[in-house]
Formats: structure tokens, sequence, C-alpha cells
């Protein structure tokens, strides 16, 4: 089993649409998650951290985070065709290391 | 330009021959990490220093490769008598790690092709 596991698309919405992307991990005492957004042919950047059970919102992002599940999810808001990007996962497993998902390829359509 | 930084950004070389890159992390940043990436995957994790200490290394990763941290700061990768399967995009990115966590900041990334 992967340490973290992503769908890794396409998913493709229409422009102003919510785009939901999704993640589950396996190591159930992980304590932090992030989000990257990788642009075709450059390096990840990094959107957004959550650290505790429940939602985290920061402009158009909202992170939320379900330990019991070993879920972390990412939705964008009002979707813009400059949000087409692939979506990283990663999550730090107690040996404190990066792991990553597989991504998420995301296609805004205008 | 404060951020990480590597070079070269991208390399050609010959099957056979060894490549070297390098990585500056972010000045206050103690951990240091490499990743490869490969289209259509996510990063692979390499290894990552804290400080000047290596503190693991993948398993996967073939003798052949090689890290250092010298002085704490910046770091080569190393990868001999390279072959056609190492072509990648290599990913250098640095954390501030404490409280047992820490975002993570990429640099650009050093692109390898091997003929």
């Amino acid at each position: 089993q992967k340490e973290v596991e992503q769908n890794s698309g396409p998913l493709s919405v229409p422009e102003g649409a919510i785009a939901s992307l999704n993640c589950t991990y396996s190591d159930r005492v992980s304590q932090s998650f992030f989000w990257y957004r990788q642009y075709s042919g450059k390096s990840p950047e990094l959107i957004m951290s959550i650290y505790s059970n429940g939602d985290k919102e920061d402009g158009r992002f909202t992170a939320q985070l379900n330990k019991a599940s070993q879920y972390v999810s990412l939705l964008i808001r009002d979707s813009q065709p400059s949000d087409s990007a692939t979506y990283l996962c990663a999550v730090i497993p107690p040996h404190n290391q990066f792991y990553f998902g597989t991504g998420t390829s995301l296609t805004v359509i205008p | 330009d404060t951020g990480v930084s590597q070079d070269p950004r991208h390399k050609i070389t010959k099957r056979g021959q060894n490549v070297t890159f390098r990585c500056d992390p972010i000045s206050e940043h103690n951990r240091l990490y490499w990743y490869r990436q490969t289209l259509g995957q996510g990063p692979e994790f390499l290894t990552y220093f804290q400080n000047e200490a290596q503190l693991e290394k993948s398993r996967l990763l073939s003798d052949r490769f090689s890290a250092e941290r010298p002085k704490g700061s910046f770091s080569t990768l190393e990868i001999q008598r390279t072959e056609q399967g190492d072509s990648a995009m290599y990913l250098c990115a640095s954390s501030f790690w404490a409280s047992l966590t820490g975002e993570l900041f990429f640099g650009e990334g050093s692109r390898l092709t091997v003929l």
C-alpha cells in the first residue's frame, strides 16, 4: 500500500465551479498534511498546510482533514483557468519524511 | 532572491558519465531534501539532511547515487555511471524543521537527460 494515494484524474471542471481533490494516507499517526500545485514543467509550490481535523480556508482554497478516515481534501472555489495544474498531496508520517501522492491533474474549462 | 536555487537547470549527458547537481537551500532552513520526478508521477524521495547529517536515504536508491551537505548549507547530489533510466527532474527542497513539522519549499529543479 502506498503511503499517499490520489486519484490521478484528469479532473475537468467549468470555470467558476468548485473543484474537489481527494487524498488518502496509510499511516494513521501522521500529523502534517500539505497540498502543492505543480504547473507543467515547473516545480511544486505550496498552497496549504493543515495539521488539525476540520477545515482550513485560505482565499478560494479550503483544505479538509479527517484523521479518523485518513482523508485529506482540497476544495477550490470559483475555479479559474489559471488553476489548471497537477495538485499533489503530501504527508509527513512519524519518521519525519515527506511522502507525495502521484498528483491529480485538474483542467478548468473557460 | 532568497528561495531554493539549483544548478544546473538542465544537463544532457551520455550514458556512463558522472553528473553532479548543486542545491542552495533557503538560508535559515535546517533540512534539505532531494527528490526525483518523472513524467506523470509525484516526487520520489531520495534522501534528506538535517544540518550536515544525512538522516535517511531511500532503499530504492542505487549505490551510484550519493549526496553530501558538508557544512550544513549547500548540498550536492552525484550520480555515477549514469543510465538512461536516470533521466528525470531532480528536485531539491528545504524546510525549517521544528515541533515535528516544517513546510517544504522547492527549487526550480535540475532536469537530467541521459543519452
